[in-house]
């Protein structure tokens, strides 16, 4: 059964501490991406991937970290320097060549 | 610079009525354009897309999009809303800059249907 996953659901930080959210999928996308979503903000990208090894800033990057290992993984890091890291996480990954983004489930960080 | 209005935060309709949600955006060419769904704490499903040709789209669970380039819009319609369409509703421009495929998200328009 083809599609995106992350995990966990739910992820709890606290102060100072960097946490890792996973974003997997079994498409054979090339493209991935990784956004936040606050209230009454609609999506912002964090970071972009198109290719394994290769990898982009998006809009916010600031406090965040990623990878690009393997074509079917692109984590995402939470650092300690995210100062407002309360929000629920996107992934999403794009066939090589196409425009359209196929999401995830999400993850909400909470920070305790 | 490029961006995504959604001029309504807040949507209400009756079970049965009929549905438009507004989406202008702004950018210099003819853009690639989306609708996308989400139930809430869930991630996002693609309602439709368009990208060239008839300007009159027709996407899943009944609804459809008319794409007008005069007044740089792509409204949301559905002739019968059922309650199950209650949900946040996004309008995505796609291709900005071209050839990194990003998208710009409006900020999203909230569905409720009365019974």
């Amino acid at each position: 059964d083809g599609g995106i996953t992350q995990s966990p659901k739910y992820l709890f930080r606290k102060e100072g501490q960097n946490v890792t959210l996973s974003c997997e999928q079994n498409l054979n996308h090339d493209a991935m991406y990784w956004y936040r979503q606050d209230p009454g903000q609609g999506l912002r990208l964090i970071y972009y991937s198109q290719i394994v090894n290769d990898f982009q800033k998006g809009d916010i990057a600031e406090g965040y970290s990623v990878s690009r290992e393997k074509k079917e993984s692109f984590p995402l890091t939470v650092t300690s320097a995210q100062k407002n890291p309360t929000a629920f996480y996107l992934c999403a990954s794009r066939p090589g060549q196409q425009e359209t983004q196929y999401f995830g489930p999400g993850t909400r960080l909470l920070v305790l | 610079a490029q961006s995504v209005t959604q001029p309504d935060i807040h949507i209400t309709v009756s079970e049965g009525a009929s549905l438009e949600l507004r989406c202008n955006y702004s950018y210099g060419a003819t853009p690639y354009l989306f609708w996308y769904v989400q139930s809430p704490g869930q991630g996002l499903q693609l309602l439709l897309k368009y990208f060239s040709g008839d300007t009159l789209v027709q996407g899943i669970k009944g609804f459809e999009a008319e794409f007008k380039r005069s007044q740089s819009s792509f409204n949301l319609r559905k002739p019968s809303v059922h309650w199950s369409d209650a949900a946040e509703y996004f309008c995505a421009v796609g291709a900005l800059p071209p050839g990194t495929y990003k998208y710009i998200f409006g900020t999203g328009t909230r569905l409720k249907v009365l019974a």
